[in-house]
């Protein structure tokens, strides 16, 4: 129940295409859903989070969308960059006051020029 | 304003022995976070400390063990060291009490052999 499951393992889109990301989740009881984007050789960063609030939530050309009956979120890259190939990590979190992040397995994106 | 840092970056160790990794948080923030990453999955969290005391622990065995220090830095050790064991050691540092984001090390990249 603790597991958060992400798709595709891996994702090669064209430089301006759109890149799509899935996660799901089984605990309800997980109230923050970030996502990380990750460089060889470093740590993860985040590249923005929701709250099952709201249903969408963009910054830039990342947005999130939020499907809280399915218990499933997704990340969209618009106008993909090759500076966007990275590895991406969806989370979750409960609001217990001391945060623990469970992550998904990852997707290699890769975005060919 | 500096981020996290760990050191060392690599560490090589042999089966058996015993490690120690570091952390200084974030300027501002009092709890830490470490998470173990495997190559090719998604970072597992390890605990957390705030206020110089474990607050939550993953399923890690007791051969892991770490401390938090006045200045909120941090140290994580691993006893008896594991083939298994071999990964990138992440610390993340945060602001107890409130939902907001962890942000994470470059990690310390350790081979048991």
């Amino acid at each position: 129940q603790q597991q958060v499951k992400q798709s595709p393992q891996s994702l090669i889109v064209q430089k301006g295409g759109i890149s799509i990301i899935n996660c799901a989740y089984e605990n309800t009881a997980f109230d923050y859903f970030p996502w990380y984007q990750q460089f060889p050789g470093k740590g993860p960063a985040l590249l923005i989070a929701i709250r099952p609030d709201v249903s969408e939530k963009k910054e830039g050309r990342f947005t999130i969308s939020f499907n809280k009956s399915a218990k499933q979120f997704s990340l969209h890259i618009m106008d993909s960059q090759p500076g966007d190939s990275a590895t991406y990590f969806c989370a979750a979190a409960m609001n217990t006051g001391f945060q623990k992040l469970v992550f998904g397995t990852g997707t290699r994106l890769l975005v060919s020029p | 304003d500096a981020g996290v840092t760990q050191s060392p970056t690599h560490l090589i160790k042999t089966r058996g022995q015993q490690v120690t990794l570091r952390c200084s948080p974030k300027s501002g923030h009092d709890t830490v976070s470490w998470y173990q990453q495997a190559l090719g999955q998604g970072p597992q969290f390890i605990f957390q400390y705030y206020e110089e005391e474990e607050r939550q622990r993953g399923n890690f065995p007791d051969r892991f063990s770490g401390h938090q220090f006045p200045n909120y830095s941090s140290e994580l050790n691993v006893n008896a060291l594991l083939l298994g064991d071999s990964a990138l050691y992440l610390c993340a540092s945060s602001l107890a009490g409130a939902i907001n984001e962890q942000f994470f090390g470059p990690g310390t990249r350790l081979t048991v052999l």
